[in-house]
């Protein structure tokens, strides 16, 4: 079965960088993008970022251009989200999700929570 | 960009009756509309997607509908599980893939 498996809560001070990862298991991990989606405290969903699996193209929401970088690694197909220069309001779960590029998100990770607190 | 509008934010309804939710998008979407299910502690829940496709394991209480630039989530016979925050969504092949504000759907 299709799963997507994030890595554990993180938390961090103004100005650090943070990466989460996702690791998938149970279908072709080159056939489907990866998305990133976060919720904020009280807040709705947002979306990041999308990479394609298969060719590496990304796109980024323009609030996080220049802040976001994501990622894949094939040999254990896994992706990976960095945000850099974390704001108290970055605080929030991050979640990853299998779509875009014309595909719905039908599986979702677990969520990471990420504290950014001084 | 695609600004996706929900209507209403806080929709109440009790048990067993019939609940319709709005997506209005600024510009035309095309057949990439896909509806969640987010419940506090969970991740977010495909239901429907492509405008009126149910996803896998989704009642069939649960419909889509729509085109072009509105849309609608109707849940018939409202059961307790389904009490939760639904947000719409645009998929389109070129990003960004804007999510509405939600629509809290709570019990009356």
């Amino acid at each position: 079965q299709v799963q997507l498996v994030q890595s554990g809560t993180e938390v961090k001070k103004p100005g650090a960088s943070v990466r989460v990862s996702c690791k998938t298991s149970g279908y072709t991990f080159s056939s489907y993008g990866i998305s990133w989606v976060r919720q904020a405290p009280g807040q709705g969903l947002e979306w990041l970022g999308w990479i394609s699996v298969y060719n590496g193209d990304t796109h980024y929401a323009q609030k996080f251009q220049g802040r976001v970088t994501l990622t894949t690694y094939a040999p254990t197909t896994t992706g990976f989200m960095e945000l850099r220069s974390l704001r108290s309001d970055d605080t929030a779960v991050y979640y990853c999700a299998r779509g875009g590029y014309s595909s719905p998100f039908d599986y979702w990770g677990q969520g990471t929570r990420v504290t950014v607190s001084s | 960009e695609i600004v996706m509008t929900q209507s209403p934010a806080t929709l109440s309804v009790s048990p067993g009756e019939r609940a319709s939710l709005s997506c209005r998008a600024s510009h035309s979407v095309s057949s990439n509309l896909a509806w969640y299910q987010h419940k506090p502690g969970q991740a977010p829940r495909l239901v429907v997607y492509d405008v009126s496709t149910r996803a896998t394991g989704i009642p069939v209480r649960f419909s889509g509908s729509g085109s072009g630039t509105e849309f609608t989530l109707t849940i018939s016979r409202l059961q307790s599980e389904d009490f939760a925050v639904y947000y719409c969504q645009q998929y389109d092949s070129r990003p960004p893939y804007t999510f509405g504000q939600g629509t809290k759907l709570e019990i009356k």
